[in-house]
């Protein structure tokens, strides 16, 4: 089983459109994160949740939107995309806040 | 704010050859993790080191965290080529649950 799974892998869309990538972790843990990685691997680091509340929202536009339906779950929406959202979004998840994190395999976003 | 610079960039290197990048930051770190990515692939945890002056070695990995909590090293002893991807430390940005990560250095090994 894998520990922390995010779907779709890819995904291609149009500027403007509204689109979401999920997030699951089956490791019980009580934090779960998105990174985003730009073209040069930067990891930036947008949200974080903890037990449900959100503990810390990064500068992201707020096009983006987190969503966790319960403490497994980390969704990520994004509406209005533009070209520079193009990027591969990371979730993460830990036991504890800045603990280690296990990453999922990562959404790769193309905005034409 | 707390300001983590992760050195070098980049660094090319022989098969055989030993690499080294460090992460050094302005302020005290509670602990520091290191992370490896493949390409395209996704950062995978390493290790973390939380004690002033700890080594860890994990076969041919040494990691370092400095006596004043302020610095921090991987070393890799006679690389391989699948030691090929970008290293990144991370740390605790100070707010709670905020894991920040270094830029990386990407390692590339010349067979």
């Amino acid at each position: 089983d894998t520990a922390v799974s995010q779907t779709p892998k890819y995904l291609v869309t149009q500027m403007g459109n509204d689109k979401s990538i999920k997030c699951e972790q089956n490791l019980g843990h009580d934090t779960m994160y998105w990174y985003k990685q730009d073209s040069k691997k930067f990891l930036k680091i947008m949200f974080s949740y903890n037990n449900k509340e959100l503990i810390i929202n990064e500068t992201v536009p707020n096009r983006f939107s987190p969503k966790s339906p319960d403490k497994a779950h980390l969704n990520l929406h994004i509406n209005s995309l533009e070209l520079g959202d193009s990027a591969v979004y990371f979730c993460a998840s830990s036991q504890v806040p800045h603990g280690p994190a296990f990453f999922g395999q990562g959404t790769r976003l193309t905005v034409v | 704010g707390q300001q983590v610079m992760q050195i070098p960039q980049y660094q090319h290197v022989q098969e055989g050859e030993d690499f080294t990048t460090y992460c050094n930051s302005s302020t005290t770190l509670s602990n520091i993790q290191w992370y490896k990515q493949r390409p395209g692939g996704h950062p995978v945890f390493l290790i973390q080191l939380v004690k002033s002056g700890e080594v860890k070695k994990q076969k041919r990995l040494t990691f370092q965290f400095g006596e004043a909590k302020k610095n921090s090293s991987l070393h890799i002893t006679a690389t391989q080529t699948t030691d090929v991807g970008t290293y990144f430390c991370a740390y605790d940005g100070g707010s709670q649950g905020n894991l920040i990560f270094g830029k990386g250095t990407k390692l590339s090994v010349k067979p």
